[in-house]
């Protein structure tokens, strides 16, 4: 199978630590996505790479929030200093890109953070 | 600024029912891309279908056909026959036209009973 994954699935953590996740986008797609979901709404935006550059951020994701690229292939995540309030569903998607064109994300099955 | 509505928190439907999933967007781009994901009790989104602001026909995949109206600023969504299988959260989304970043609606739980 050859769809987006994400590592790892579930992650609990203590409320002031720091916690890295990973995604690997299908090969042949540049764009990268990163969003939230809390319990009972719909995915909220983060970020998006396209190949390795960070082309947008949403004012979700605070300094204590950071996402990297570096090679335009898999991507990280990292939250530092944790709160409660960072207990959600984080999901990754990629696309394709195409001039004039607007093609479908295809998401991960997410990795599931619990801080206590 | 951009935003989904879908109104229908939870839908419950016996099994063979027809059912629509409401979707209502604003946006004040001209050219936009409308987009239905379901998301089972897995997790995972999974692509339904993807729609661009100049093509209004509406448009029938098996059991599930969509309608989009750009006068109401509607995309919904019919399940024809529905089946336990269906049960799930649909969500309905927009994006720019150079897609980068897709906003969602908050949801519609579908529950379809046998």
């Amino acid at each position: 199978d050859t769809g987006v994954s994400q590592d790892p699935r579930h992650k609990i953590t203590k409320r002031g630590q720091n916690v890295t996740f990973r995604c690997d986008p299908i090969s042949e797609h540049n764009r990268l996505y990163w969003y939230r979901q809390t319990l009972g709404q719909g995915p909220e935006f983060l970020t998006y790479f396209q190949n390795e550059a960070q082309l947008e951020k949403s004012r979700l994701l605070s300094d204590r929030f950071s996402a990297e690229r570096p090679k335009g292939s898999f991507s990280t995540l990292e939250i530092q200093r944790t709160e409660q309030g960072d207990s959600a569903m984080y999901l990754c998607a990629s696309s394709q890109t195409g001039t004039g064109e607007n093609y479908e994300q295809y998401f991960g099955p997410g990795t599931r953070l619990t801080v206590t | 600024a951009q935003k989904v509505t879908q109104a229908q928190t939870e839908i419950s439907v016996v099994e063979k029912e027809d059912v629509t999933l409401d979707c209502v967007y604003e946006t004040r781009d001209t050219t936009y891309y409308l987009f239905w994901y379901k998301q089972p009790p897995s997790g995972e989104l999974v692509f339904l279908i993807r729609r661009n602001s100049f093509d209004e026909q509406n448009e029938i995949s098996g059991r599930y056909s969509w309608n989009f109206q750009k006068s109401t600023s509607s995309f919904n969504f019919t399940i024809t026959a529905s089946q336990v299988v269906d049960s799930a959260v649909y969500f309905c989304a927009l994006d720019e036209e150079y897609g980068n970043k897709l906003v969602f609606g908050a949801g519609t739980i579908l529950r379809v009973k046998s």
